[in-house]
């Protein structure tokens, strides 16, 4: 059951252009939402975070929107970069009923240059 | 340096051997998580730790322990390693509830 899905696996986009990854979370009780950026052999690093009480986050290239009606969030970089090719994740947080973080499977960013 | 280091980096080990993976960090952060990453899964929470005295099982602890040694240790053990262990695993810190910050990575082959 997977209450975090990212749906594109792998996504090609050509430089300067936009980019948007998507996500999709099942469990109501999420009410924090956080996209990682992941290199080949490192660890994935924060990139930009939303809480349920909005419905979009912006920093420099890198928005987030959130549409909780439809349990759905997705990412936008403009213009995208070749710097940008990597793996993001999407994950969902919930701050009741104990610790919970769950991660999407990822979606692996192509940018051509 | 690293905020956030793992021991060791790459390890081969057999079927039934008992394997160690620790997690140093610098950050000053009470909380603690171990995940592993699987093709087509994502990360997956192994178990976390709040502070020193708090442990925590995650969404699959089992075949697994930990131990937090210190405020800036925390390590995961396999006691008896199984094929299907083989994955990338990841420890990571927080300060607040949310936001994550993970070591390299330990990528785990159990023959």
């Amino acid at each position: 059951d997977q209450q975090v899905k990212q749906n594109s696996p792998s996504l090609s986009v050509q430089e300067g252009r936009i980019s948007i990854l998507n996500c999709d979370y099942t469990n109501s009780m999420f009410d924090y939402f956080l996209w990682y950026k992941k290199y080949p052999a490192e660890g994935p690093t924060f990139l930009i975070s939303i809480s349920s009480i909005k419905d979009k986050n912006e920093d420099g290239r890198f928005t987030v929107f959130l549409n909780k009606s439809a349990k759905h969030l997705s990412l936008h970089i403009v213009p995208s970069q070749p710097g940008d090719s990597a793996v993001y994740f999407c994950a969902a947080s919930a701050n009741t009923g104990g610790f919970k973080t769950i991660f999407g499977a990822g979606t692996r960013l192509f940018v051509k240059a | 340096d690293a905020d956030v280091t793992q021991t060791p980096r790459n390890r081969i080990t057999k079927t039934g051997k008992r394997i160690m993976l620790e997690c140093s960090q610098t950050k000053g952060h009470d909380r603690m998580y171990w995940y592993r990453q699987d093709p087509g899964l994502g990360l997956r929470l192994i178990y976390y730790s709040f502070d020193v005295k708090d442990i925590n099982k995650g969404e699959i602890s089992d075949g697994y322990s930990v131990s937090r040694q210190a405020q800036a240790k925390f390590s995961l053990s396999l006691e008896s390693a199984i094929p299907n262990q083989t994955a990338l695993y990841f420890c990571a810190t927080s300060d607040r509830f949310y936001e994550q910050y993970f070591g390299p990575g330990t990528r785990l082959t159990v023959t």
